[in-house]
């Protein structure tokens, strides 16, 4: 167990659905950052949020949002869904933001978009 | 902002034999680098680091090399076991966006 959890670890749903990713950060992280891992691929930056903040962000569709709420968890939501988006999510925490702050992952949520 | 190009994309090798997988980056700012292993159905998972101002670094089979002058960085893995197969992904720190910026990956198989 890392200390990082995500919920749900599947998901199946329809095109055009919208669905809610959770995560909870390692105690003591304040920094969320949020990856997609298409099949076989490497893991693509979507968003990142330090202290509720949102901090940066990567290729992230304007389908999808996320925030970090003030007991540091966070959701990562998906709407108009394709079947692209199937894929595996994953979040990491890292207690600040700066180099030499080593992510932490979660064992991912398993979206399949049918 | 940072690039980061990791190879090989496979890598097959025969247990008790090394593995040396090498990565590449692109901006002479970033000063941490680290490695994660992903094994099937898990999240990645921080293996070693190392930070800019040493050259090298060894964790028991494990050890990350980095030439700062080259902008290159490798994971080297001695005595190849099969809990070594996995996908194995280098990072380098991204100044400019404050995060990490990861390889593509390499999928390591070690053949018993």
């Amino acid at each position: 167990d890392s200390g990082v959890t995500q919920t749900p670890k599947h998901l199946i749903t329809a095109t055009g659905q919208r669905v809610t990713l959770r995560c909870s950060p390692r105690s003591g992280d304040l920094s969320v950052y949020w990856y997609q891992q298409s099949l076989d691929q490497g893991l693509q930056f979507l968003i990142q949020y330090y202290n509720g903040e949102e901090r940066a962000k990567g290729n992230i569709l304007e389908r999808f949002s996320a925030q970090q709420f003030p007991d540091l968890h966070s959701e990562l939501n998906l709407s108009s869904l394709e079947l692209g988006d199937s894929a595996l999510y994953f979040c990491a925490s890292s207690v600040t933001v700066g180099p030499g702050s080593g992510y932490t992952f979660g064992s991912g949520t398993r979206l399949t978009v049918v | 902002g940072e690039n980061v190009e990791q190879h090989p994309s496979t890598l097959s090798v025969q247990e008790g034999d090394s593995a040396v997988i090498k990565c590449t980056y692109s901006d002479s700012a970033s000063n941490y680098f680290p490695w994660y292993k992903q094994e099937l159905g898990k999240g990645p998972q921080l293996i070693i680091d190392i930070r800019s101002n040493v050259g090298e670094k060894k964790d028991q089979r494990i050890a990350v090399t980095l030439n700062k002058t080259a902008k290159h960085f490798s994971l080297h893995i001695t005595e190849t076991q099969p809990e070594d197969s996995a996908v194995y992904f280098c990072a380098a720190w991204d100044f400019g966006n404050e995060k990490l910026t990861f390889g593509t990956g390499t999928r390591l198989t070690i053949i018993p």
